[in-house]
């Protein structure tokens, strides 16, 4: 089967690095994503990883090993605008996503 | 920009009425999925749509039914509305080109069910 473990909540201060977990088992496996969600809205894509490695994209990063079934997300430099749920999410072997059940991250001033 | 909107943000209903959700996506994508996300579940699928009068089942389809006649619209349907109906629904949509596609969603709708 497939499974996919994030922290609830994380709680971060304003200015710092905060790191969000994602750990995954599955058979199949085509790539895994990131997004964030503001309370009340719609999630938003963040980014998407298929290698293994670091991936940059300003202030937020992603890294993906799928040997250890593990990624992160890093947000660095926080605003209090990041305050949200993020979300990931596997695509599986038949392209269908898989989701975590979000970690929401609070940051404080 | 892509755009995916849906009828409601918010709906209130009785047990046992029938609901209709309807989402439109303005980029002519190819896929459709409807999802409903509930407190610490995170999002479960319950139908996705690959093409116009195309539909599959996702993970939780019992109790919904669905319809897409025209590649921008797909609908949910509720046919007898219970409380444990009471949630958010999402509605998403993803190029056909490449399978890694982002989706993008729509502003969802809260349901609650009295």
């Amino acid at each position: 089967g497939q499974n996919i473990d994030q922290p609830t909540e994380m709680t971060a201060t304003e200015g710092a690095i905060v790191q969000i977990n994602c750990t995954y088992q599955t058979s199949g496996f085509n790539g895994l994503f990131w997004y964030q969600q503001h309370a009340g809205e719609a999630p938003t894509f963040l980014s998407y990883n298929v290698l293994d490695g670091l991936e940059e994209k300003g202030r937020f990063s992603s890294f993906l090993s799928r040997s250890k079934g593990y990624s992160y997300l890093l947000l660095k430099e926080l605003q209090m605008k990041d305050s949200a749920s993020y979300l990931c999410a596997l695509l599986d072997s038949n392209y269908q996503l898989i989701w975590g059940a979000g970690t929401k991250l609070i940051i404080k001033p | 920009d892509v755009k995916v909107t849906q009828s409601s943000r918010y709906l209130v209903k009785r047990t046992g009425e029938k609901v209709f959700l309807e989402c439109v996506q303005d980029m002519d994508h190819e896929n459709m999925f409807w999802y409903r996300q509930d407190p610490g579940l995170g999002l479960r699928l319950i139908y996705f749509s690959y093409d116009v009068k195309m539909k599959e089942k996702g993970d939780i389809p019992e109790g919904y039914s669905v319809s897409r006649e025209k590649k921008e619209r797909f609908s949910l349907i509720l046919e007898s509305a219970s409380t444990n109906q009471t949630s958010m629904y999402l509605c998403a949509s993803r190029s056909g080109g490449g399978e890694t596609d982002t989706q993008y969603f729509g502003p969802g709708t809260r349901l609650t069910v009295l």
